[in-house]
C-alpha cells in the first residue's frame, strides 16, 4: 500500500511555480521522502529527495514540515517540459522498498 | 555512459509462451531492479538484485525469474505467459551505498499478452 497520499491532477500555468504537495503521516524518523517524475511513456526520473531540512538541486525545491508529515515539491518556473506524472514517495534505509503511488499528473499550459 | 538499456521495446506473446527481457547498465551499479507498470498505476517492484549472484523477491514475483551472473546484466525471464502479465516493464539501476535510493530507469519494455 502506498504510503504517500497526492492529488490526481493539477495545472499550472508555463512559467509559473509549480507547487505539488503530498502527506505523508505515518512518515517515521528515518525515512526519506523522494520525487520522482515520469514523462508519457519513459522511464521515471530522479528528482529529488530529503529527510528533514528543505532541499534544493538544479531541478526543483523540496520543502518538508516540521513535522515531516506532508512535503512540497516546487518546480520555479514551469516549462511545457515538466508536463509529466509526479511520484512522492517514502522509504526507509533498506535494499528495495520503494512504495509507488498513482501520482500526481501534472499539465503546464501555455 | 549509455546508461540502463533494455530490450526488446515491445513485444506481443501468445498465453503459455516464455521469453526473456533483456537489463544491462554501464555505470557499475550494484543493485538493480525489475519492476511493472500497469496503466494508471505506479510501479511495482518485481525482484530486486544487491550484486552479482545475489536476487531477491519484491512486491509481486510470481510468474518471473531472474538471474544475475554479471553486475552489468539482470535479465527477468517470463515461464508460461498470462494476460494478467501485460504491462511495461521497467529495469532500474542504483549506485552503491544506502544513504540514498537514486535510481535510474531504462526506457521500458511494453509487453502484451493475447
Amino acid at each position: 500500500d502506498a504510503k504517500t497520499t497526492q492529488p490526481p491532477s493539477m495545472d499550472c500555468a508555463e512559467g509559473r511555480a509549480a507547487n505539488l504537495p503530498c502527506n505523508h503521516s505515518t512518515i517515521s524518523g528515518n525515512e526519506y521522502v523522494y520525487w520522482y517524475r515520469q514523462i508519457h511513456s519513459q522511464g521515471p526520473q530522479y528528482i529529488i529527495h530529503g529527510l528533514k531540512n528543505n532541499e534544493t538541486n538544479e531541478m526543483a525545491s523540496l520543502i518538508i514540515t516540521e513535522d515531516r508529515k506532508s512535503s512540497t515539491l516546487i518546480l520555479p518556473h514551469a516549462t511545457l517540459r515538466d508536463t509529466a506524472v509526479y511520484y512522492c514517495i517514502v522509504r526507509a534505509n533498506s535494499n528495495y522498498q520503494l512504495i509507488w503511488g498513482a501520482g500526481t499528473k501534472l499539465i503546464i499550459k501555455p | 555512459n549509455a546508461g540502463v538499456t533494455q530490450t526488446p521495446k515491445f513485444r506481443i506473446l501468445k498465453i503459455g509462451q516464455s521469453m526473456t527481457l533483456q537489463c544491462a547498465q554501464d555505470m557499475n551499479h550494484n543493485y538493480m531492479y525489475w519492476y511493472r507498470q500497469d496503466p494508471g498505476m505506479g510501479l511495482k517492484l518485481i525482484y530486486y538484485s544487491v550484486g552479482a549472484g545475489i536476487t531477491d523477491k519484491g512486491e509481486v514475483p510470481n510468474g518471473y525469474n531472474v538471474s544475475r551472473s554479471t553486475t552489468e546484466d539482470f535479465p527477468l525471464r517470463l515461464e508460461l505467459a498470462a494476460p494478467s502479465q501485460t504491462s511495461v516493464y521497467f529495469c532500474a539501476s542504483r549506485p552503491p551505498g544506502a544513504s540514498t535510493d537514486t535510481q535510474y530507469f531504462g526506457p521500458g519494455t511494453r509487453l502484451t499478452v493475447l
